[in-house]
């Protein structure tokens, strides 16, 4: 029930083109719904993350899309750019209790934009 | 721009010996987290920290596994004696509230136990 399951596992896209990772999760506890990126030798980075309050939110050529009823969460990168090659992760954490901050990340999924 | 910094970026030991990995957190942060990632696997949650304790653990943390807060600046996780399956790299994260803030992650520490 603590998981979040991310598909594909591996996505290639050209310039330009649309890139989209989809989540799942069963925990209806679940209240935050981050989006990081990580590059080789990095730690993961913030991108983007929403509440379950709103069905969309966008920020420059990311948007998360959210659908509360099918507990499913989508990443879409428009325009993508050979800078956006990196690994993505989709995570979750719970509304309440000392597991508020507690991240549960999905399996990653590793994006490369072809120039 | 503030970043959560990690000593050391490579460890490696033998089976059985304690590692102490070490992270300095955002200073004005006030929570405190560990993740390790498996190579080519996701990054799992071990344990948060608030307030000089322990938050949450997950199944992972045992009792081979603590973490400290020695001084004002930095935050410590102790593996007491390594097992193989301990390689991995290991993430120390801070945020400055609980609900929903964003958690910026250190480089992590490589750690390959022999």
């Amino acid at each position: 029930q603590q998981q979040v399951k991310q598909s594909p596992q591996s996505l290639i896209v050209q310039k330009g083109g649309i890139s989209i990772i989809n989540c799942a999760y069963e925990n209806t506890a679940f209240d935050y719904f981050p989006w990081y990126q990580q590059f080789p030798g990095k730690g993961p980075a913030l991108l983007i993350a929403i509440r379950p309050d709103v069905s969309e939110k966008k920020e420059g050529r990311f948007t998360i899309s959210f659908n509360k009823s099918a507990k499913q969460f989508s990443l879409h990168i428009m325009d993508s750019q050979p800078g956006d090659s990196a690994t993505y992760f989709c995570a979750a954490s719970p509304a309440g209790g000392t597991s508020y901050g507690k991240l549960t990340f999905g399996q990653g999924t590793i994006l490369t934009v072809h120039p | 721009e503030p970043e959560v910094t990690q000593t050391p970026s490579h460890q490696v030991t033998q089976m059985g010996q304690e590692v102490i990995l070490r992270c300095v957190p955002i200073s004005n942060h006030l929570y405190f987290y560990w993740y390790r990632q498996i190579l080519g696997q996701k990054v799992e949650f071990l344990v948060s920290f608030y307030n000089n304790e322990i938050s949450e653990k997950s199944e992972i943390f045992d009792d081979q596994f603590s973490v400290e807060r020695p001084d004002g600046s930095n935050f410590t996780l102790k593996i007491r004696s390594t097992k193989l399956e301990d390689s991995a790299m290991y993430f120390c994260a801070s945020s400055v509230g609980w609900a929903g803030d964003e958690q910026f992650f250190g480089p992590g520490t490589r750690l390959t136990v022999l």
